[in-house]
């Protein structure tokens, strides 16, 4: 079954902080994986989008990892801000549907100062 | 550059009622999505368009919910008769076919009492 794990579930650091998200992926074919911020009362916002072919892809301090082989993909904050704090969101694109995307269950991260 | 504007943002209505949730796409995309989030499911396809066609409604949960694309700068979503168990946030996202890429709008909040 198409699935996408993320952990942690929920996460709290301080200002300025650097902080790692995880997920990883059963979805096989594998077109792309995409990592969304999803701020409260909002629409989930695009961060990255990597191919199977990518490790790494940067957005700012927003830094994403894919390792194909292992499934696995990170989203790695740098120097983290207040404005962070938001739910980010792991999604995957089956290699067999453009449209149909698998979408994790998110990360929490709250900022405080 | 407009994004994806969804209306009302806000819903509460008593059960039994219709609701119609609207959606404005971007200018010149192709493909527009429905999206259902709650806390316990995560975020769910309900139906998929493709220059105006419905492609995928698979995700739609029961017959009484149903969506329509007059245009290519137009859609709702409408439930009728409306239940408790529908509340939840409702999203309408935008894309070009093919490139992957999908854009969401802010949400429509909706409350059953």
């Amino acid at each position: 079954k198409n699935q996408v794990e993320q952990s942690p579930q929920s996460l709290i650091i301080l200002e300025g902080k650097n902080c790692t998200l995880q997920c990883n992926y059963t979805v096989s074919p594998f077109s792309n994986l995409r990592w969304y911020k999803q701020d409260t009362g909002r629409g989930p916002v695009s961060l990255t989008i990597m191919t199977f072919s990518e490790n790494t892809k940067s957005n700012g301090r927003y830094t994403a990892t894919l390792d194909a082989d292992t499934k696995q993909s990170s989203l790695h904050i740098t120097a983290s801000q207040l404005s962070d704090s938001a739910s980010y969101i792991c999604v995957v694109s089956p290699g067999d549907s453009s449209y149909k995307l698998i979408f994790g269950s998110g990360t929490r991260l709250l900022v405080r100062p | 550059d407009a994004g994806v504007i969804q209306s009302p943002r806000h819903e509460v209505t008593e059960m039994g009622q219709e609701v119609t949730l609207r959606c404005k796409p971007i200018s010149g995309h192709n493909s527009l999505f429905w999206y259902r989030q709650t806390m316990m499911r995560g975020l769910e396809l309900l139906i998929y368009f493709n220059n105006n066609v419905p492609i995928d409604d698979s995700g739609m949960p029961e017959d009484r919910f149903s969506a329509k694309m007059p245009n290519a700068s137009f859609s709702t979503l409408k439930i009728q008769p409306s239940e408790p168990r529908d509340s939840a946030v409702y999203f309408c996202a935008s894309g070009w076919e093919g490139y992957n890429e999908q854009f969401f709008g802010p949400g429509t909040r909706l409350t059953v009492l």
